[in-house]
């Protein structure tokens, strides 16, 4: 079954540095999304990416992050300026379709700031 | 705004228990109610989906009923197995998002 690819598995980094996650979607979806946890809180809603634009966004994701699809496979997620709270386990999410009805999620990068 | 709420874990049963997860969400609009679960090392995977009031995903054994006037989707298992040791969540969507609860850790013992 095709799945959704994230790496690293594991990302440690200094306050105040930049950060890229790396996500590769399922190849025929078209709906790209980013999701963090916490320790101990929810998995929560960053972002939704379609067409090359951002599509909806929470609070959470401020001007300190950003989104790219730089080519036909990856979809990224930059931290400009890390801070502490952003250690989290970030997941990466595509669909096919319009809507949450079936995302398929890869297995995250745990992002730890020092 | 929108959300779910999942009892706490971990939640600790012998091989062959009934298992019961609760989940509640806030009524705003008519969301569909999904359980994802994530196994060790691996993403969170839909498990289950109902989409309207009294519909009854299921999967693997497992269960869970859209109940409007309880505003409760509570997944169930007549008998677990060690494999079925992972977290659960409960989620309901919103616009283009999924809004999941914390989370419950299930530890399934021989």
């Amino acid at each position: 079954e095709p799945e959704v690819t994230q790496t690293p598995s594991h990302q440690v980094t200094q306050m105040g540095q930049e950060v890229i996650l790396r996500c590769v979607p399922i190849s025929n979806h078209l709906y790209f999304y980013w999701y963090r946890q916490i320790l101990g809180q929810k998995v929560e809603f960053l972002v939704s990416f379609y067409n090359n634009e951002i599509s909806e966004k929470s609070e959470i994701f401020d001007d300190q992050f950003s989104v790219e699809r730089p080519d036909g496979s990856n979809f990224t997620l930059k931290i400009r300026s890390t801070k502490l709270e952003d250690s989290a386990m970030y997941f990466c999410a595509s669909s096919r379709d319009r809507g949450s009805e079936k995302l398929f999620f890869g297995s995250g990068t745990q992002l730890s700031v020092l | 705004g929108d959300s779910v709420t999942q009892m706490e874990g971990p939640v600790t049963l012998s091989e062959e228990a009934f298992l019961t997860i609760n989940c509640t969400y806030t009524a705003t609009g008519y969301p569909s109610l999904f359980w994802y679960v994530q196994y060790p090392g691996e993403g969170l995977q839909l498990l289950l989906k109902a989409t309207k009031a009294d519909d009854k995903g299921s999967n693997k054994g497992f269960e869970a009923t859209y109940r409007k006037e309880t505003t409760s989707f509570h997944l169930e298992k007549g008998s677990v197995q060690v494999s079925d040791s992972a977290v659960y969540f409960c989620a309901r969507n919103s616009g283009y998002a999924l809004n999941f609860g914390k989370g419950t850790s299930l530890l399934v013992t021989p």
